[in-house]
């Protein structure tokens, strides 16, 4: 099957700087990826929409200068925490879109520690 | 907004038991996905579902589609201790992102 690839798997940052995770798909060309957060005991809550070349679309109470979301490459998206606090903590888990079509496969996830 | 209601939200039981956890919509779904994810872990998909009224089972498992598309249910036999695990349904639309409901944490006892 399709291998969408998550990096980094873990991440510690201090509170105030940025940290980048990267999403890449391995073996197809994804022209949408899908951002989610989720924190402990909870469900997936979807952040962002990333289309190749275009801005992302993001949910409604997701500051979009927070949370930049860059696909520069149909094979690659990124989501960049700026100015993390601890309350950003959080798994971090992004999906891709193979075709047009229902498939959807998922990255590995990152957790984000900000201290 | 594309809702999913999931229930029940905490499920806890004895080894070899049966059980069954709802998903249900006021839109219909293209498609509705039923994920196992464990601590730690990306969720991973256990089935997708995509015709009204579909039955797929999957070993122990059994996933059911509503007529309408717009409901899912998912049925456990003789749960095991390794059934242990959050589950989520997620619904979707061709091209669009999948809506997840908020998750049923099945803890089974030995």
């Amino acid at each position: 099957g399709a291998v969408v690839s998550q990096h980094p798997s873990r991440v510690i940052c201090k509170s105030g700087t940025s940290v980048k995770i990267e999403c890449r798909s391995l073996d197809f060309q994804a022209t949408t990826m899908f951002w989610y957060r989720q924190f402990p005991k909870q469900s997936l809550m979807l952040m962002a929409t990333s289309n190749e070349g275009s801005k992302a679309t993001y949910e409604q109470g997701v500051e979009k200068d927070k949370f930049l979301i860059n696909h520069a490459s149909l094979t690659l998206s990124t989501l960049t925490v700026t100015s993390a606090h601890p309350e950003d903590s959080s798994f971090y888990i992004c999906s891709a879109l193979k075709g047009y079509g229902n498939t959807i496969y998922f990255g590995e996830g990152s957790w984000l520690t900000v201290v | 907004t594309q809702l999913l209601e999931q229930s029940p939200q905490f499920l806890s039981i004895q080894e070899g038991e049966n059980l069954t956890v709802y998903c249900n919509s006021s839109s219909v779904f293209s498609s509705l996905q039923w994920y196992r994810q464990e601590p730690g872990e990306g969720p991973v998909l256990l089935v997708t579902v995509v015709t009204g009224g579909e039955v797929k089972k999957l070993k122990r498992l059994t996933f059911q589609f509503g007529d309408a598309r717009k409901d899912s249910s998912l049925h456990i036999t003789a749960a095991q201790p390794g059934d242990t695990g959050l589950y989520l349904c997620a619904g979707g639309q061709a091209g669009t992102a999948l809506i997840f409901g908020k998750g049923t944490t099945l803890s089974v006892s030995s």
